[in-house]
């Protein structure tokens, strides 16, 4: 069965302070890994998928399937990082299958 | 304007009550999504479609109903047998190939009265 982990639920940092929201899943077979943000007053949206092995917004996520984490990080936190951020799996095994979310963790960024 | 859009915005039903959540997207996706969003709870997958006249059951399917007539829609309905209705509902939609993007609607409010 396919699971994703997100430990904390609110993570406040100071502004210029580093930033990692965690995320661990469970997957028997080669996962496709995805975070979303969701910004106040605004639609969920995609931040970044593992495979472009991109930074967006000062963010990055690499993924370790060793340790069967897909960590966000930044290493300088902005106050318009504040968000509501959900690490998500999609698997492949059986054709492409819905996205299965973490619980999220609610970013805080504190002036 | 291409997008995903959801209505109404806020619903509200008197128990026991059928209600039908719109769900409409122009961007020629095969895939529809419908997920329930409570505080603490993240996102939970309700029913799915990858192509039309075709949908399957996701982890919470109880209480709820869908079809997929067309591949534009993909109405949800709460049912009287839903426990819990009142919540967040948000619709998703992509193209349903590998690693794509999923993009999501505003979202209903439903409130049981």
């Amino acid at each position: 069965a396919q699971r994703v982990t997100q430990p904390e639920k609110l993570l406040s940092v100071f502004k210029g302070a580093p930033v990692e929201l965690k995320c661990n899943y469970s997957y028997s077979g080669s996962p496709e890994l995805f975070w979303y943000v969701q910004y106040s007053r605004q639609r969920l949206q995609l931040l970044l998928r593992h495979i472009s092995r991109e930074s967006i917004k000062g963010f990055t996520a690499d993924l370790n399937k060793g340790e069967t984490s897909f960590h966000l990080k930044k290493p300088f936190a902005q106050e318009e990082d504040s968000a509501m951020y959900y690490c998500a799996l999609s698997g492949t095994i059986s054709g492409n299958t819905p996205l299965v979310f973490g619980k999220g963790t609610r970013l805080s960024v504190i002036a | 304007d291409g997008g995903i859009t959801q209505s109404p915005k806020y619903l509200f039903r008197k128990e026991g009550q059928n209600v039908t959540l719109s769900c409409e997207q122009n961007l020629n996706h095969d895939a529809m999504y419908w997920y329930r969003q409570d505080p603490g709870q993240g996102l939970r997958l309700i029913y799915y479609s990858q192509i039309v006249n075709d949908f399957q059951k996701g982890d919470i399917a109880e209480g709820y109903s869908v079809s997929r007539e067309k591949k534009e829609s993909f109405p949800l309905t709460v049912t009287s047998a839903q426990k819990n209705p009142t919540a967040f509902y948000l619709c998703a939609s992509s193209s349903g190939r590998l690693n794509t993007e999923a993009f999501f609607g505003q979202g209903t409010r439903l409130t049981v009265v």
